[in-house]
Parts: C-alpha cells; sequence; structure tokens
C-alpha cells in the first residue's frame, strides 16, 4: 500500500537553529500538508500546498516556517529559527484530492525536540 | 471558524461496545471523518460520513446527523489493539483545503 515517508524520524536541535523535515508524499496524490501535534494535545493544521504553492496556511505557520517541493518527489518544512514551543511532533500528509471519502494519507512524522 | 468537542477520555472493556461522540460548530459542512492514532503514529483514516445515517466498516461504524451537528464512532467487539486516541475531523470548506481534527478521545480497553 502507498506510503508518506518522512525523515528523520527524531531531530533534537538547538534553540535558535534551523531544522528541516522532509516527506516524500504518495506519487499520484496532488494536495500536501504539514500538521503537528504538541504532545497530548489534538493534531493542527500548519500549511496545505497545491500546484507548487502555499494554498492556506495556519497563523502558526509565521515567517519562522517555508516549505518547499525541490524537486518531483519530496516536499519540505524548513523552521528558520526554532523556539522551544516548537517542539512537537511534525507529520506531513497527502491526498489524491481535497479530503473526501478517500481521506487523507498521514506519514509516521517527525518528533523534534527543541533544547 | 470551526470547532469540533470529543470527551478526552473513555475506557471499556475488550469485547464491548464503545461509541464516540463528536459535537461540531463549523462555517459550512461537508461531512465528517474519523481518525485513529495510536501513540506516536500517524494519524490513520476509517470512514468519512458525507450524508445521515450509519456507516459500517466492519468492526467501525461511524453515524452523523447534520441536523444536530453531531456524529458517533461505533467500535464493536473491542479488541486491546483498539486502545488509540480517536480523533473526529471535518473537512475543508469555503475554497480552504486545512482537515480540521476535534480535541481527541483516549479510548483505553481492559480486559
Amino acid at each position: 500500500e502507498p506510503e508518506v515517508t518522512q525523515t528523520p524520524s527524531h531531530q533534537v536541535t538547538q534553540m535558535g537553529q534551523e531544522v528541516i523535515l522532509r516527506c516524500v508524499p504518495i506519487s499520484n496524490h496532488l494536495y500536501f500538508y504539514w500538521y503537528r501535534q504538541i504532545l497530548g494535545q489534538k493534531v493542527e493544521f500548519l500549511v496545505s500546498f497545491y500546484n507548487n504553492e502555499i494554498s492556506e496556511k495556519s497563523e502558526i505557520f509565521d515567517d519562522q516556517f517555508s516549505v518547499e517541493r525541490p524537486d518531483g518527489s519530496n516536499f519540505t518544512l524548513k523552521i528558520r529559527s526554532t523556539k522551544l514551543e516548537d517542539s512537537a511532533m511534525y507529520f506531513c500528509a497527502s491526498s489524491e484530492q481535497i479530503q473526501g471519502a478517500e481521506g487523507y494519507t498521514f506519514g509516521s512524522g517527525t518528533r523534534l525536540t527543541v533544547v | 471558524g470551526q470547532s469540533l468537542e470529543q470527551p478526552s477520555e473513555v475506557t471499556a472493556v475488550e469485547g464491548a461496545i464503545v461509541q464516540i461522540n463528536c459535537t461540531y460548530q463549523t462555517s459550512g459542512f461537508y461531512g465528517l471523518s474519523w481518525y485513529q492514532q495510536h501513540d506516536g503514529g500517524a494519524p490513520t483514516f476509517l470512514s468519512y460520513n458525507a450524508l445521515d445515517g450509519l456507516e459500517e466498516t466492519g468492526r467501525f461504524s461511524s453515524f452523523l446527523s447534520r441536523s444536530d451537528s453531531y456524529g458517533y464512532l461505533l467500535l464493536q467487539e473491542l479488541q486491546m489493539k483498539d486502545s488509540a486516541s480517536y480523533f473526529c475531523a471535518v473537512p475543508p470548506t469555503g475554497g480552504g483545503n486545512k482537515l480540521t481534527f476535534g480535541t481527541g478521545t483516549q479510548l483505553k480497553v481492559e480486559l
């Protein structure tokens, strides 16, 4: 079964450092997303990406965040200068179309710890 | 805006039936999805209701009442492996495409 692949599975970084989280969405999917989940809380939307541009972003997705699709397969989330409160699980997801009966497919996540 | 409320925790015994409720307030509505998430794992899509009524998929069923802004996930013949968090979610409306998740319900299945 096709899956969304995320690397690394764990990342520890010092406050103020830049991190890049990587994702390979399902190949025939057109919509890509990043979500995050702070420990014990609900999954929160960060950004959606379609046709090589951001289609929607949340208030969490400030100037410290950026996304890129550098080639035909990878989808990255960059945090320019990490803060302690950025520590969370970051999930990439993709979908063939805007959410419907098929649902989104999520990757296994990257656990980011900012120290 | 969109908000979805769920009970924070439900406990049930193996073999039993459990219902996880979700009430929502949304501006526009297309349907209600359910996702399962095991500790530290990825949310996994379970079901989607666009119309009122019950949708059955094996041991799991999902119900929607649009007039009551309410839905539930029904899990039958509970197994230990069903212990997980369950989230209801609403798809985008009005041109956006973010999936908004509910507060989540942690299900504990006991022997």
